[in-house]
Formats: C-alpha cells, structure tokens, sequence
C-alpha cells in the first residue's frame, strides 16, 4: 500500500533555507506534490515533480527526487515569516482500473519561521 | 481565492444525523474531488467525480456517497454520522481527471457531538 512520511515539525530563522523532507512507498507514483495551507485555509499548491525528474525550482523552491530512494525534498530558498504554514507531500498513483489518479498526503511538516 | 467554494464553512451535527456538503468547481473544471482532513492529519482522498460519474474511491464506507451535476458543481453525503466523522472536508477542481493541477476550497469544519 501507499504511504507518506513526513516530519512534524521545522523551525527556521527568517532569511535561511528550510529544507522538508518526505518519503514515500509507491514505485509507480506517476507524480508528487507540495501543497501549503495556512491555518483555516484549504491546500495551495506549490510544486510538483514528474516521477522522471530528478529537480525542478520555480523560483525559491527547489524540488529534489531520489527516486531510488523514495525520497522528495522541498527547499524553500531565503525562508520568511509569511512562510510559515503546513506543508504537506503527497504521491499520486494511477488506480489498478487506469481511470482515476489517487493521491496519497503525508501528515504535513509545520513550517516555523522566526525573526 | 481558487474559485471552488465550499458550503457551508461549519456544521455542528448529532451523531447519527446525515448531513450534506457542497461545492462549486472553478470555471470550466470537469474534475472534482473530496477528502476528509482529521486534525493534525493530512488530506483523505474519499472519491472523485468527473463529468457526473464516480471515478476513483478511496477507503471509506458506502455511507460517504457523492454526486455531481451537470454544472460540475459537487455534493458529499454522509449518512449516519458517527464522532470521528468531525473534520475538514476539502474538495478540488481540476481540469480533468490526469490534469496536474487541482485547485482546493475553504473546506467545510464538521463538527460531530
């Protein structure tokens, strides 16, 4: 079965990078995901990564995969306090029927950023 | 603002009750999808709808049942309310059932006693 580990927790100084971890257990994840919500909000989406790709950055986030490894990474580049939220990895899988893609979250890694 | 919107934003329900939750997709997304978001866990994808059928479901009981209309507009159903039903129910619009971006709603907070 799927499954998405995440860290609960990051606190970083404002101006640092912040690097969240993830790891995942499905080979055939046909993509991944970063998602933040703040708090009393819905998800806001990031990023997300191909399961070909080893990196992809858009501007102060870098995605990293290791696919062997099961292993994704966002680096968020110059962190600041409106950064600070819930972010959350999450796999997506193609259904055994091929009509649907299901994805899987983590349980989110609480981003603190402090002055 | 994603322009899915959710209704309403908090419900309080009695164990046992049923109780509906609605949403409206962005402009011009086929694709809905709801999940169950318990505290201090991450979304549970809980079934998609495209073009008004059942796509793709994941491990909840039948009493969580969906619909869409021909707007693409989406209602969650839950019969029988049980206690760790309380949560926020999120639902997604996207494009289309592949599409790599879905956009998310307000959620709706409900609250089970």
């Amino acid at each position: 079965g799927e499954d998405v580990e995440q860290s609960l927790f990051l606190s970083v100084r404002e101006g640092d990078s912040s690097v969240i971890n993830c790891t995942y257990t499905d080979s055939s994840s046909t993509y991944l995901y970063w998602y933040k919500q703040e708090p009393g909000a819905g998800l806001q989406l990031l990023t997300y990564i191909f399961s070909n790709m080893d990196m992809k950055q858009d501007q102060r986030l870098t995605v990293l995969l290791n696919k062997k490894d099961k292993h994704l990474s966002l680096r968020i580049a110059d962190t600041q306090t409106g950064d600070s939220a819930i972010y959350f990895c999450a796999e997506i899988t193609q259904s055994r029927t091929g009509g649907s893609y299901i994805p899987t979250f983590g349980r989110g890694t609480s981003l603190i950023v402090h002055p | 603002e994603t322009g899915v919107t959710q209704s309403p934003t908090h419900l309080i329900k009695t164990r046992g009750q049923q109780v509906t939750l609605r949403c409206s997709s962005q402009s011009g997304h086929n694709t809905v999808s709801w999940y169950q978001q318990a505290l201090g866990q991450g979304p549970q994808f809980i079934f998609q709808y495209y073009r008004e059928e059942e796509n793709g479901r994941g491990n909840f009981p039948p009493r969580f049942s969906g619909l869409q209309f021909p707007n693409y507009s989406s209602e969650l159903n839950v019969n029988a309310l049980e206690l760790d039903d309380s949560a926020l129910y999120l639902c997604a619009s996207s494009l289309g059932v592949g599409d790599t971006e879905a956009f998310f709603g307000q959620g709706t907070r409900l609250t089970v006693v």
